[in-house]
């Protein structure tokens, strides 16, 4: 069964230093999604794509996070410089079109101290 | 923005007991989804409903979507400690962005 996958599962990085995140979706999905997940909340959108375009990224906070998805396939979710309140899980999904059933990859947990 | 509402966010029953969850949206919804995400996991896709009053049914497991289509609840018959995890559902309102509710854990004991 195909899967989205994320790398990495899990990360810790000091404050004020970059972090990447690698988010490969499932063949032919063309909308795909950036979540954050604190622990004991539900997961808030940070960016949602639409093959190649940004589609909503309200929620994004753009002096630090930058998310490309430069040949609407796999995506990368930057942080520059991280802070000590962006650990969480950072969760990749994507849906064969915007109004359909998320798969979601296993995430990559961020720490940072 | 969206607010999407679940109570309650913390249930502990009996295995055998039922359990209820409730989704509430500030806004009329295009469509509902949830999710199970068990500990430890992602969220995992369970059921969407589309219609005004519609009511889906897997297993032991009940959805309905309200009439004014701004709620919508989840039922679980005669729980199983499989059941144990969060709920979430999940709302589309405008532009397709799909919002999470606040989740509700769910544990059961036998």
């Amino acid at each position: 069964e195909a899967e989205v996958a994320q790398s990495p599962r899990y990360k810790i990085t000091e404050k004020s230093q970059a972090v990447a995140f690698w988010c490969d979706p499932i063949s032919g999905h063309a909308t795909l999604y950036w979540y954050r997940q604190i622990l004991g909340q539900g997961p808030e959108l940070l960016v949602q794509f639409q093959d190649e375009s940004v589609v909503d990224d309200s929620q994004l906070p753009k002096d630090r996070f930058s998310a490309e998805r430069l040949k609407g396939v796999d995506s990368t979710l930057k942080i520059q410089p991280a802070e000590l309140g962006d650990s969480a899980m950072y969760l990749c999904a994507s849906s064969t079109r915007g109004t359909g059933e998320l798969f979601f990859g296993e995430g990559s947990r961020l720490t940072v101290l | 923005g969206q607010q999407v509402m679940q109570i309650p966010q913390y249930q502990h029953v009996q295995e055998g007991e039922d359990f209820t969850t409730y989704c509430n949206s500030s806004t009329t919804l295009s469509n509902i989804q949830w999710y199970k995400q068990r500990p430890g996991g992602h969220p995992v896709f369970l059921i969407q409903l589309v219609k005004s009053g519609e009511v889906k049914k897997q297993k032991r497991l009940t959805f309905q979507f309200g009439e004014a289509k701004k709620n919508s609840s989840l039922h679980i018959t005669a729980t199983q400690t499989t059941d144990v995890g969060t709920y979430f559902c999940a709302a589309l309102g405008t532009a397709s962005k799909l919002t999470f509710g606040t989740g509700t854990r769910l544990q059961v004991t036998l």
